[in-house]
């Protein structure tokens, strides 16, 4: 089974543009969750999405946003971009954390540099 | 505010001897805890986990304690191996949350 994707790996923005970030969970998995890593704040919940639905938030200015298709797969968009949105942004997908304890499987991540 | 705290950012270990992680929590909401490990330039890898109506799991070398009344849990792995040597990630969840809480990070470094 493939595990989650996540593309691009790699992405160079300057300031005042947007970005789109893209994430293919594992086949089956209904939830997915987006995080943002950066050194010395470890992962930082922004958002997750269960059938096309946001079930929750984590506290990040409105820039920040998300959605789901009909197949599971999610994107994240950051407009405006600042400096400080240099990260890692992980997106993670599971079955579905309501009906059971379930762990999360994440992608390798985009790095995403803004200058 | 941080409710998932890993007050350690890194850790050495002998091969072969135990390492001990520690994570602090300050929702006495969680309900579920989970450990993940990092290696560079990839996605955290799913551990071990544990439910708050426990207060040990083991899996392999690795085990998870949960000490409720402290808020405190810890992962032990004995023993400890030099591909061990990645960065350690404690998670909390309150069931129907639909969301994961992450500490800072322990980096772990076995030592051959």
């Amino acid at each position: 089974k493939a595990g989650v994707t996540q593309t691009p790996r790699y992405l160079i923005k300057t300031r005042g543009q947007q970005v789109t970030l893209s994430c293919s969970p594992i086949s089956g998995h209904r939830s997915v969750s987006w995080y943002q890593q950066t050194p010395g704040q470890g992962l930082q919940f922004l958002f997750e999405y269960f059938s096309e639905t946001q079930r929750n938030k984590g506290n990040f200015p409105g820039r920040f946003s998300g959605r789901q298709f009909s197949n599971s797969r999610s994107e994240m968009n950051v407009s405006t971009l600042e400096l400080g949105d240099s990260a890692l942004y992980l997106c993670a997908s599971s079955l579905d954390p309501s009906s059971s304890y379930n762990e999360q499987f994440f992608g390798p991540g985009t790095r995403l540099t803004v200058l | 505010d941080q409710q998932v705290k890993q007050n350690s950012p890194s850790l050495s270990v002998q091969e072969g001897r135990i390492s001990i992680l520690n994570c602090d929590y300050t929702n006495s909401m969680f309900d579920y805890f989970l450990w993940y490990k990092k290696y560079p330039a990839e996605g955290p890898t799913f551990l071990i986990s544990i439910s708050s109506i426990k207060d040990k799991n083991e899996d392999g070398r690795f085990t998870v304690f949960l000490n409720k009344s402290a808020k405190h849990l810890s992962l032990h792995i004995v023993p400890s191996q030099p591909g061990d040597s990645a960065v350690y990630f404690c998670a909390a969840s309150v069931r129907g949350t639909y969301k994961y809480i992450f500490g800072t990070g322990t980096r772990l470094k076995v030592l051959a």
